[in-house]
């Protein structure tokens, strides 16, 4: 079947902008991930959904960043007023239950201008 | 906050030679999970360990799990160019996964 898939797979914006990143992880996986991996460092994580809920979100560095997974599948990645610091690999996983086994995207390679 | 340490951070070999990398968390896993991720790829995951004192292989991969479930290993014998990338373990503590921050085997030319 088919995987993990991320789009856009990269993205340019402005210092400021206002952008969104998809994720549609692997049919009935109940769990979605979003992680964030700098050249050279580990993948950071961000906000955790079992099913249509954030289960955790303290990864989400500011305000400025929001998710949602409104019909627990498809899952979005909202960051308002980008920051260079913003700049990074944004990466989804998707597992069938919890903290198992994730099974990751290509990734959405973000960069603000 | 609860953490995994990964060492070393680069690890250079020659073809043939072996490659070790560990992970020791600050607290008790319930599972510690391995991933590789290729120069431009993403993680992929290898294995997960789940009993305390576990050891796995896979070919030439060898992974253990400590018997406190606080730290763990994974030795490639006789490296190939194929291993090249950079290995993460990845902790299980409740329901959140705690990422190490990887060790990345380089095959000097």
């Amino acid at each position: 079947g088919a995987g993990v898939s991320q789009t856009p797979s990269n993205k340019v914006t402005e210092k400021g902008k206002y952008v969104e990143l998809r994720c549609d992880p692997i049919s009935g996986h109940t769990a979605l991930y979003w992680y964030r991996q700098s050249l050279g460092q580990g993948p950071e994580f961000l906000i955790y959904f079992q099913g249509t809920g954030a289960a955790d979100d303290s990864g989400l560095p500011n305000d400025r960043f929001f998710a949602v997974r409104p019909e627990g599948s498809v899952s979005t990645l909202k960051i308002q007023r980008t920051e260079r610091g913003d700049s990074a690999v944004y990466l989804c996983a998707s597992s069938e239950t919890g903290p198992d086994t994730q099974y990751f995207g290509p990734g959405t390679r973000l960069t603000v201008l | 906050g609860q953490q995994v340490m990964q060492i070393p951070q680069y690890q250079h070999v020659q073809e043939g030679e072996d490659f070790t990398t560990y992970c020791n968390s600050s607290t008790t896993l319930s599972n510690i999970q391995w991933y590789k991720q290729r120069p431009g790829g993403h993680p992929v995951f290898l294995i997960q360990l789940v009993k305390s004192g576990e050891v796995k292989k896979q070919k030439r991969l060898t992974f253990q799990f400590g018997e406190a479930k606080k730290n763990s290993s994974l030795h490639i014998t006789a490296t190939q160019t194929t291993d090249v990338g950079t290995y993460f373990c990845a902790g299980q503590s409740n329901y959140q996964l705690i990422w190490g921050a990887g060790t990345k085997l380089i095959i000097k030319p």
